[in-house]
């Protein structure tokens, strides 16, 4: 079985831009969480998704948005970019019902210039 | 606010040692589960503890998941350089009508021959 897919693996773009990142989950997955990593602060949730619904949210700002698509896949949606959001973003899968396993994926590394 | 604090935050284990990783909650859990992150990996999930008091043993890995469930540790006897990567643990916290993990901030673990 295939894990979970994020595109792209890298990014650079520049302060002011936006940019959008993908997950495809594991076959059979509906939920989809994601969360952005920085060294020290660990894994910080931004939302998940669930039936092409947000079920939970973060506390980021609005510029972060989501969306789910009927097929499980998910993209992230990171509006006017600011250095702070470098990050690694990284998404993750699981079958759904509160409290699951979550299998990540290898992340997307985005980078602010 | 980080609900789930994680200590140490750097652990430097020499080859045959034993090391403990701990994690604390402000709240009450519904479950918690670890992760381990290898160096430019993601995290993979190693196992869950949902009932008060529950201990659980992987191999040279052992966790446990406190009495009033607000706490958390995973200790490894024998350290070998395998187990060279970042130990996340993640609660799942319960504020609104459905639960989001909070993730500690992950003790990164190197390993010395």
């Amino acid at each position: 079985k295939a894990g979970v897919t994020q595109t792209p693996r890298y990014l650079i773009k520049t302060r002011g831009q936006q940019v959008t990142l993908s997950c495809s989950p594991i076959s059979g997955h509906r939920s989809v969480s994601w969360y952005q990593q920085t060294p020290g602060q660990g894994l910080q949730f931004l939302f998940e998704y669930f039936s092409e619904t947000q079920r939970n949210k973060g506390n980021f700002p609005g510029r972060f948005s989501g969306r789910q698509f009927s097929n499980s896949r998910s993209e992230m949606n990171v509006s006017t970019l600011e250095l702070g959001d470098s990050a690694l973003y990284l998404c993750a899968s699981s079958l759904g019902t509160e409290g699951q396993p979550q299998h990540f994926g290898d992340g997307t590394r985005l980078s602010i210039l | 606010g980080q609900q789930v604090m994680q200590i140490p935050q750097y652990q430097h284990v020499q080859e045959g040692e034993d090391f403990t990783t701990y994690c604390n909650s402000s709240t009450t859990l519904s479950n918690i589960q670890w992760y381990k992150q290898r160096p430019g990996g993601h995290p993979v999930f190693l196992i869950q503890l949902v009932k008060s008091g529950e201990v659980k043993k992987q191999k040279r890995l052992t966790f446990q998941f406190g009495e009033a469930k607000k706490n958390s540790s995973l200790h490894i006897t024998a350290t070998q350089t395998t187990d060279v990567g970042t130990y996340f643990c993640a609660g799942l916290v319960r504020a609104d009508s459905w639960g989001k993990f909070q993730f500690g901030a992950g003790t990164q673990v190197v390993v010395t021959p």
